[in-house]
């Protein structure tokens, strides 16, 4: 079974932090993707980075920068600067790949909230 | 493009009622999904098609719930004699079987359900 843990609820930090968020996952696929969304109020899923399990580079994308360990089974996301913006929810997620593209796990979602 | 489209985005019913919700996947995505949330919870996988043929059920979905997607374009999730623990936001989601985009699923802004 597939399972993604956010350990942070809640995270409240003042405009132009850095915040760094937590995830940590189970799997016993050798195959899988990793992933960050963001839900802003609007409440629609925003996609905002991919990793899959060959590749543990870790990168940064503007403001966004990841940090993908196997060893540890952590994919850990962080925003650089923060902004009044990036207030949301934000979750991991797991999917497995193989015969079966559909199911997304995700974790229960971390509040951030940048106050100015 | 247009994203992933959801109608109603709010409805509300009596328990006992049946509800019908509809997706409009991105143009051309052929992997479309349901998603259910409730609060302060992260989405769970529902089911999943490709093209028509739903390929993949959650244990979630019970015999009160039947999705089609008849044409392999929109799809419809309806719930008959809904229940109070049926109110969630219900979201959809689509992606593309191309190897670069693979496995990125595109969230539409959900319907959220209240069952009085």
């Amino acid at each position: 079974a597939q399972k993604v843990t956010q350990a942070q609820t809640e995270i409240s930090v003042v405009e132009k932090e850095d915040v760094t968020l937590d995830c940590v996952y189970e799997t016993r696929d050798t195959t899988y993707y990793l992933f960050w969304y963001k839900q802003p109020p609007s409440g629609e899923l925003v996609f905002l980075i991919r990793r899959n399990s060959f590749d543990e580079q870790n990168e940064i994308s503007g403001r966004y920068s990841w940090n993908f360990q196997k060893s540890t089974s952590s994919f850990n996301f962080t925003i650089t600067a923060s902004q009044v913006v990036d207030s949301a929810v934000y979750f991991c997620a797991l999917n497995t790949g193989g015969t079966s593209y559909g199911k997304l796990t995700f974790g229960q979602g971390t509040i951030l909230t940048v106050h100015p | 493009d247009t994203g992933v489209s959801q109608d109603p985005r709010h409805k509300i019913t009596k328990r006992g009622q049946n509800v019908t919700f509809r997706c409009d996947p991105i143009s051309e995505h052929n992997r479309l999904y349901w998603y259910r949330q409730t609060l302060g919870q992260g989405p769970e996988f529902l089911t999943y098609f490709q093209n028509e043929a739903q390929l993949e059920k959650s244990r979630l979905l019970s015999d009160r719930f039947s999705a089609e997607r008849p044409k392999g374009s929109f799809s419809t999730l309806e719930i008959q004699r809904t229940e109070q623990g049926d109110s969630a936001m219900y979201l959809c989601a689509s992606s593309i079987g191309l190897a670069g985009e693979l496995h990125i699923q595109y969230f539409g802004a959900g319907t959220r359900l209240s069952v009085l």
